[in-house]
């Protein structure tokens, strides 16, 4: 069945960068939009951008804009988020999910990374 | 955007029915009919149960309904099961490629 394979959990201290990858499987990543939503620990679900899995728009949230870049490699069909300049409360389970933007839900999710920073 | 309004908690017998509201504005619930709600067990990545307002995917049993009413929307659980204990998160598009998440609702099967 489809799905979408995130990397493994990783450290970082604080003023670091994180890149997750999410890779699709069983399908083609190009055939929709990625999502990137975040969860701190025991806390709710924090959207934070989309592109299209041609890799040609993006949007972010305007809290991470500057901080984050969010891509797509069309020849392995991976999405990938980074987020720079790390503090404290970027701790969370980062999720990507795929859907079709024009109707905006996301039907497909990653099981998550967790990122933990830390010195 | 500010994030939609949920009740944190909500509970419910087992067999009795459950509504979560999830108010917004006229800028995203009210404007539009991206409403979607997605359900997440402890541990688990959230799963979409409601999209449109009022549309199931497949495979999402029709005990799980929604609805809209002006800036306010809402997701019934009939006839719950011990399995629909979980987190409910709505969301809805705001304008501008934006989506705004709810606060989410812990759904307690008593």
């Amino acid at each position: 069945q489809d799905q979408l394979v995130q990397s493994g959990a990783e450290l970082r201290e604080p003023g670091a960068s994180v890149k997750v990858s999410c890779k699709a499987s069983r399908f083609y990543l190009t055939d929709y939009d990625i999502t990137w939503v975040r969860q701190a620990p025991g806390q709710g679900l924090e959207w934070m951008g989309w592109l299209n899995g041609h890799n040609t728009y993006t949007h972010y949230v305007r809290k991470f804009q500057g901080r984050v870049t969010m891509t797509t490699d069309t020849t392995t069909g991976t999405a990938y988020l980074e987020l720079r300049g790390l503090r404290s409360d970027d701790t969370a389970t980062y999720y990507c999910a795929k859907g079709n933007i024009v109707d905006w839900y996301f039907d497909l999710w990653g099981r998550g990374t967790l990122v933990t920073v830390s010195s | 955007q500010s994030a939609l309004t949920q009740p944190p908690s909500a509970s419910g017998s087992p067999g009795q029915s459950v509504t979560i509201s999830c108010t917004g504005t006229s800028s995203d619930v009210g404007g539009y009919h991206y409403v979607s709600w997605y359900q997440q067990h402890p541990g688990n990545a959230p799963k979409v149960i409601i999209y449109e307002v009022s549309k199931r995917p497949l495979g999402v049993p029709d005990r799980f309904s929604g609805s809209k009413f002006g800036k306010t929307a809402s997701l019934t659980v009939s006839g719950l099961q011990a399995e629909d204990e979980a987190d409910y998160y709505c969301t809805s598009y705001a304008g501008g490629n934006n989506l705004v998440f709810g606060g989410g609702t812990k759904l307690t099967v008593l």
